[in-house]
């Protein structure tokens, strides 16, 4: 079965590193997409792919950045890792013209 | 951008009773589905639903798209739909899923 797989699960890390998210997924989409998730603010979008070599910024793309060398990855890398960063990540594919997105299991990012 | 407005924020039910949940969109929307995070974190897909009626057990979701909303009914709840429910759609042109706030869901035995 087609699947959207995150990693890791859950990381720790400290102020000024840099830290990056992996995202995979075996639907052959084109669009690929981060999410943050913080209470009170829903999900929000970080940055989105339509197909390789394709990257875009969502609404809240500072600190954050993505490259897309080929169809099945798109991983998050956040530059120098902040407080302010400590959330929970989600990776989507899908959602193109009548196609459904789907979501990874999300990291759980503390920056200390 | 569009704007997504959920309602009721909360919500707490009997197991066994009925719910309607909304989604409002300030513009029209291509593509629309509704998900439930459930009490892990997981975000599951519910329905994919850019116009219509359908139906997946005790679950049934409408979208009317000339007038930008779209409603879940759960029937019967169950403790294990407690959750969140979020709706979440694309603007005409691109394919950024916007995200509602979602409807907090708990049910109690």
């Amino acid at each position: 079965d087609a699947e959207i797989t995150q990693s890791p699960r859950h990381k720790i890390t400290e102020t000024g590193r840099q830290v990056t998210l992996a995202c995979h997924q075996t639907w052959n989409h084109n669009n690929m997409f981060w999410y943050r998730q913080d209470l009170g603010h829903g999900l929000r979008l970080i940055h989105y792919s339509y197909g390789v070599h394709d990257t875009n910024k969502g609404e809240v793309s500072d600190g954050y950045s993505v490259s897309r060398s080929n169809t099945e990855d798109l991983p998050l890398t956040l530059e120098s890792a902040a407080s302010s960063q400590t959330s929970v990540y989600f990776c989507a594919s899908g959602g193109g013209l009548n196609t459904e997105a789907f979501f990874g299991q999300g990291t759980r990012l503390t920056v200390v | 951008g569009i704007q997504v407005e959920q309602s009721p924020p909360d919500l707490i039910l009997q197991e066994g009773a009925n719910s309607t949940l909304r989604c409002n969109f300030s513009d029209s929307v291509n593509n629309l589905q509704w998900f439930h995070q459930n009490p892990w974190g997981q975000l599951i897909n519910l329905f994919y639903i850019p116009s219509g009626t359908k139906q997946n057990g005790r679950l049934s979701a409408t979208t009317v798209a000339t007038e930008r909303y779209s409603l879940l009914y759960i029937s019967s709840s169950q403790t294990t739909d407690s959750g969140v429910y979020f709706c979440a759609g694309t603007n005409s042109g691109t394919y950024k899923y916007i995200f509602g706030t979602g409807t907090r869901l708990k049910v109690l035995a």
